[in-house]
């Protein structure tokens, strides 16, 4: 079965520090990749998305994504987070042509000003 | 693009009522997904649909839970009899096809007393 595991559920963060969220999962075929964020009070938004190409993905707001498919992994990077950055973020899978997308259990990141 | 609409916003019932969410997908997108969102449970997939037709409903948490979509437009989350443990946040997304990024609506908030 589809699994999504995303390492740390929670992070703190000075600004200016960089950031690196993990996400593996669990799947044999073809997948589609996904990090979606959460700003406090507010639904989920796609912030970068990986479906075939150059693995390294870029995404709104100055992140970044790298699939490692040796290693079923897909983490969100930023070099330099600043406090309007505080939000849940959750990496998400779905098999190519598959209707279901499997969310991880999110990071919530605090970035203290 | 007004996006996924859902309404109401925000819904206090007492326990024992019926509770109707409803959701306007974006047009066009022909799969529709409802989540439960608590902060014990974090975000829970409860069904979905494509092209108007349930696919997988496993995640509906009891009988009382139920779902419609009788059109490409529309889809309804009904809650008969409510409870307490209900209460969280309801989110209806969609997508343009199977396994693509899914645009979240807004949330609907509900309180059950």
């Amino acid at each position: 079965a589809q699994s999504v595991s995303q390492h740390n559920h929670h992070v703190i963060l000075s600004e200016a520090a960089s950031l690196e969220l993990g996400c593996n999962y669990s799947y044999g075929g073809t997948v589609n990749l996904f990090w979606y964020v959460q700003y406090p009070g507010q639904h989920l938004q796609l912030l970068l998305k990986y479906f075939s190409g150059d693995p390294l993905v870029k995404g709104i707001k100055g992140f970044e994504a790298e699939f490692i498919k040796s290693k079923f992994s897909f983490n969100l990077r930023k070099p330099s987070v600043q406090w309007s950055d505080t939000a849940e973020y959750f990496c998400a899978v779905s098999s190519t042509g598959g209707f279901k997308t499997i969310f991880g259990a999110g990071t919530r990141l605090f970035v203290k000003a | 693009d007004a996006g996924v609409i859902q309404s109401p916003r925000h819904e206090v019932t007492e326990m024992g009522q019926e509770v109707t969410l409803r959701c306007k997908p974006i047009s066009g997108h022909n799969s529709l997904f409802w989540y439960r969102q608590t902060m014990m449970r974090g975000l829970e997939l409860l069904i979905y649909f494509n092209n108007n037709v349930p696919i997988d409903d496993s995640g509906m948490p009891e009988d009382r839970f139920s779902a419609k979509m009788p059109n490409a437009s529309f889809s309804t989350l009904k809650i008969q009899p409510s409870e307490p443990r209900d209460s969280a946040v309801y989110f209806c997304a969609s997508s343009l096809q199977q396994g693509h990024e899914q645009y979240f609506g807004p949330g609907t908030r509900l309180t059950v007393t």
